[in-house]
């Protein structure tokens, strides 16, 4: 119940195309929905994150959909480039609980 | 502000030797977190401190496994005897709202051979 499942494992667009990730969960009580983008080398970096009490949040290019209903939420990256190249990771967590990850998704965007 | 600081970036060392990987939070952070990172189980949480107290180490594997914080700019994480299953890419967070809105420093990289 605790767990947050992600997919796809790997994802390659051209440039300018929607990539679109998308996450699981089973445990209701989450309340926090954040992502993290990781490149090469470098540690997790917050991205965007929603709370469930709105279905869409975006942030320039970058959108997340979330459906309570499902238990499910979802990153879009809008005219997607090159520099988006990096590793996804979507969390969840309830109120001073630790953050559950995903397993990660490698977007590759090519020009 | 220079983000969360780790040390070593790589480190090799053997198996049976002791390991010492360190971090300095973000100035006014008042939560740190220590991960592991590996390609079969992805992020895991090895422990948490509060205010410079360990609040949460359930996700440490084994008593090889030791951290401490002993003030608010640093944080080390120990391993001793090192075993080459501890090869990964450990991460230092900090965050001034709990477990949100985490920032990780660059990781440490460890090859235990």
């Amino acid at each position: 119940q605790q767990q947050v499942k992600q997919s796809p494992q790997s994802l390659i667009v051209q440039k300018g195309g929607i990539p679109i990730i998308n996450c699981a969960y089973e445990n209701t009580a989450f309340d926090y929905f954040p992502w993290y983008q990781q490149f090469p080398g470098k540690g997790p970096a917050l991205l965007i994150a929603i709370r469930p009490d709105v279905s869409e949040k975006k942030e320039g290019r970058f959108t997340i959909s979330f459906n309570k209903s499902a238990k499910q939420f979802s990153l879009h990256i809008m005219d997607s480039q090159p520099g988006d190249s990096a590793t996804y990771f979507c969390a969840a967590n309830q109120a001073g609980t630790a953050l559950i990850f995903g397993k990660g998704t490698t977007l590759s965007v090519s020009s | 502000d220079a983000g969360v600081i780790q040390s070593p970036r790589h480190e090799v060392t053997e198996m049976g030797q002791e390991v010492t990987l360190r971090c300095k939070p973000i100035s006014g952070h008042d939560y740190l977190f220590w991960y592991r990172q590996t390609m079969m189980r992805g992020l895991e949480l090895l422990i948490y401190f509060n205010n410079n107290v360990p609040i949460d180490d359930s996700g440490m594997p084994e008593d090889r496994f030791s951290a401490k914080m002993p003030n608010a700019s640093f944080s080390t994480l120990k391993i001793q005897p090192s075993e080459p299953r501890d090869s990964a890419v450990y991460f230092c967070a900090s965050s001034s709202r709990g477990y949100n809105e985490q920032f990780f420093g660059p990781g440490t990289r460890l090859t235990v051979l």
